[in-house]
């Protein structure tokens, strides 16, 4: 069965580094989503991407975060210069069409020291 | 904006014994409704979905659950848990409308089987 892979699993960080998340969706999907989640607390949305820009973002998708589909098969989300508060599960999902769920990777646990 | 209530932060109950999570969202449009399930150190897997038609919607691992939208509610349920179902529990609604879809989460229900 397809699923959404994402790399690394974990990455460790110092604060101000530039970090960036990989993520690659099932193929025929269209829609591309990032969640985080900080540890203890519920998931939240990032950021929704569809025909190579972004749909919608939250309050938290402030200017440090950026996402881009370079190659048709990866999606990324970066963070410019990494707070400690950017410490959580990183989320990555997709999904083929309006009507239908998103399909979640495993996450990729990101640590700012 | 939507959003979504799970009282029952942890719930514990013993292997074979029924169990209900409890699910309350708000929205002032119509919603599509979800159950994910999370076990420990993994991603967030789809248990079932209510999208329309039957308000009772069966999904994976025996598990069900009911739409009511007079009580804007969608509760989860299992007649009988065994440890495997250790988990956590989310439950998730989208608008109906032109947006995206982005999915608004509860804040997650433990679900503890002992045997």
């Amino acid at each position: 069965e397809p699923e959404v892979t994402q790399t690394p699993s974990h990455q460790v960080t110092q604060m101000g580094q530039e970090v960036i998340l990989r993520c690659v969706p099932i193929s025929n999907h269209l829609y591309f989503y990032w969640y985080r989640q900080i540890l203890g607390q519920k998931v939240e949305f990032l950021v929704s991407f569809y025909n190579n820009e972004i749909s919608e973002k939250s309050e938290i998708f402030d200017d440090q975060f950026s996402v881009e589909r370079p190659d048709g098969s990866n999606f990324t989300l970066k963070i410019r210069s990494t707070k400690l508060e950017d410490s959580a599960m990183y989320f990555c999902a997709s999904k083929v069409g309006l009507l239908y769920e998103q399909y979640f990777g495993p996450g990729t646990r990101l640590t700012v020291t | 904006a939507q959003s979504v209530t799970q009282l029952d932060s942890q719930v514990p109950v013993f292997e074979e014994a029924p169990v209900e999570l409890r699910c309350n969202y708000s929205s002032s449009v119509s919603v599509y409704l979800f159950w994910y399930v999370q076990y420990p150190n993994q991603g967030l897997q789809l248990l079932l979905k209510y999208l329309s038609g039957s308000t009772l919607v069966k999904g994976i691992n025996g598990f069900e659950a009911e739409f009511n939208k007079s009580q804007t509610s969608f509760h989860l349920r299992k007649p009988s848990v065994h440890i495997s179902d250790t988990a956590e529990y989310f439950c998730a609604v989208s608008d109906l409308g032109t947006g995206f879809q982005k999915l608004v989460f509860g804040t997650g229900t433990r679900l503890l089987v002992s045997p």
